[in-house]
């Protein structure tokens, strides 16, 4: 186990609501980045926080957000969803978030929209 | 668990064989490149990495050989176990992990 978690696992929501996905990342590790992953395809990148800051965005609306905590707890959130953003959300922790850091992923959590 | 390897190019391979894993990347400034392994209901697994300063490296039972000149990427698997079963991602860095693009994926199948 990667001592990353996610919840929840499974989530169904409708067209134009809003989601929280959790993430809990190693202790210690002061970045997070969180990931979309639709069915059949590699993750694509949504952003980075380091140290409760925003510090790298993907081509990604403004409508997705995210939070980071002191206790390594973060969320992202999804306003007014799409029936697009069906998919698998990833959280991935790193110590620092250089490419030199091995990241740990989360399960994920399965959203459908719809 | 999910279904992550649902459409994607599949290889399937006889347990004990070696396996070769495939990937072509898009940007010529990449300088880091990993090879991730996802299980059913599971994230993706660092398997291993390689920087664009280097054309091979080995690791246990896996190694990465990586041609700057046509962009291309293998992963090669010794001894292909059934556990060796999932979707392979390459993944390219250029510039630390916000500036990271995965592959589609290929769909490895041991034969036991």
């Amino acid at each position: 186990e990667t001592g990353v978690t996610q919840s929840p696992t499974h989530l169904i929501k409708t067209r134009g609501q809003q989601v929280t996905l959790r993430c809990s990342s190693q202790s210690g590790h002061n970045t997070v980045s969180w990931y979309q992953q639709a069915l059949g395809q590699g993750p694509q990148f949504i952003f980075q926080y380091y140290r409760e800051e925003e510090n790298g965005r993907g081509n990604f609306p403004p409508r997705f957000s995210g939070l980071q905590f002191p206790n390594y707890s973060s969320e992202l959130n999804v306003n007014a969803l799409e029936l697009d953003d069906s998919a698998l959300y990833l959280c991935a922790s790193s110590p620092d978030g250089s490419s030199t850091d091995t990241q740990y992923f989360g399960p994920g959590t399965r959203l459908t929209v719809l | 668990g999910e279904s992550v390897g649902l459409h994607l190019p599949t290889l399937s391979v006889q347990e004990g064989d070696n396996s070769i894993i495939n990937c072509a990347y898009s940007n010529s400034a990449s300088d880091y490149f990993i090879w991730y392994k996802q299980e059913s209901g599971k994230g993706p697994q660092f398997i291993i990495d390689i920087r664009s300063n280097m054309d091979k490296r080995q690791g246990q039972r896996v190694t990465v050989l990586l041609n700057k000149t046509v962009k291309h990427l293998s992963l090669q698997i010794a001894a292909t176990q059934p556990g060796d079963s999932a979707v392979y991602f390459c993944a390219e860095f250029s510039g630390g992990y916000q500036k990271v693009t995965f592959g589609t994926g290929t769909k490895l199948q041991v034969i036991p």
